[in-house]
């Protein structure tokens, strides 16, 4: 069983569009993420949500919205896609939001935006 | 603004041969350092951590040292083989910090039979 899923995979898309991305942990943890990594292989964390509950919202566009409908799921909405939205995005979850705990990564969903 | 550097960019080793990643921080709040492996097409995954409140943590042919003074930690693979060529990266967090990892850019690591 797969601890953390994403889907998809792959995702090409035109300039200009709004996209989804699922995830979803069977691992009963409280607390899930959501990383980008561009090009050059930089991972920067984007939000996290704590059974629910936004956490963590780094300075990122307001075209991405995280949606949480339980503590098993994290969707990331993407409105208006731009070029420079083309990156590997990883979601990922830990037991609680306590500093420390160990972090579980799905296996990315590369965007394309062409 | 780059609070977790790391070096190299990229590594070659020959097989059994000993593989160094070094990373260095800024923030003297960061209390906890692990180090995650990502292999191609992969999500990283936790390969060892280490608290600033020892110097050295070994685990298998994997040792992280550290070096509080200096703000340095380091990677060190002992024997490396073929299957341990994957990205490696060094990350930063503290107390209070919400989980937030800070990671370091990567190290590319190949080894050469």
């Amino acid at each position: 069983d797969t601890a953390v899923s994403q889907t998809p995979k792959y995702l090409v898309t035109q300039m200009g569009n709004d996209k989804s991305i699922k995830c979803e942990q069977n691992l009963g943890h409280d607390t899930m993420y959501w990383y980008k990594q561009d090009s050059k292989k930089f991972l920067k964390i984007m939000f996290s949500y704590n059974n629910k509950e936004l956490i963590i919202n780094e300075t990122v566009p307001n075209r991405f919205s995280p949606k949480s409908p339980d503590k098993a799921h994290l969707n990331l909405h993407i409105n208006s896609l731009e070029l420079g939205d083309s990156a590997v995005y990883f979601c990922a979850s830990s037991q609680d939001d306590r500093a420390n705990e160990k972090l579980f990564f799905g296996s990315g969903t590369q965007l394309s935006v062409l | 603004q780059q609070q977790v550097k790391q070096s190299p960019q990229s590594l070659i080793v020959q097989k059994g041969g000993i593989s160094i990643i070094n990373c260095a921080y800024e923030n003297t709040a960061f209390d906890y350092f692990p180090w995650y492996q990502q292999f191609p097409g992969k999500g990283p995954a936790l390969l060892i951590a280490i608290r600033p409140d020892v110097s050295e943590k070994k685990e298998g042919r994997f040792t992280i040292s550290f070096n509080k003074s200096a703000k340095q930690f380091s990677l060190h693979i002992m024997d490396s083989q073929p299957g341990d060529s994957a990205t490696y990266f060094c990350a930063a967090s503290n107390r209070g910090g919400g989980n937030k990892l800070t990671f370091g850019t990567g190290t590319q690591l190949k080894v050469e039979l």
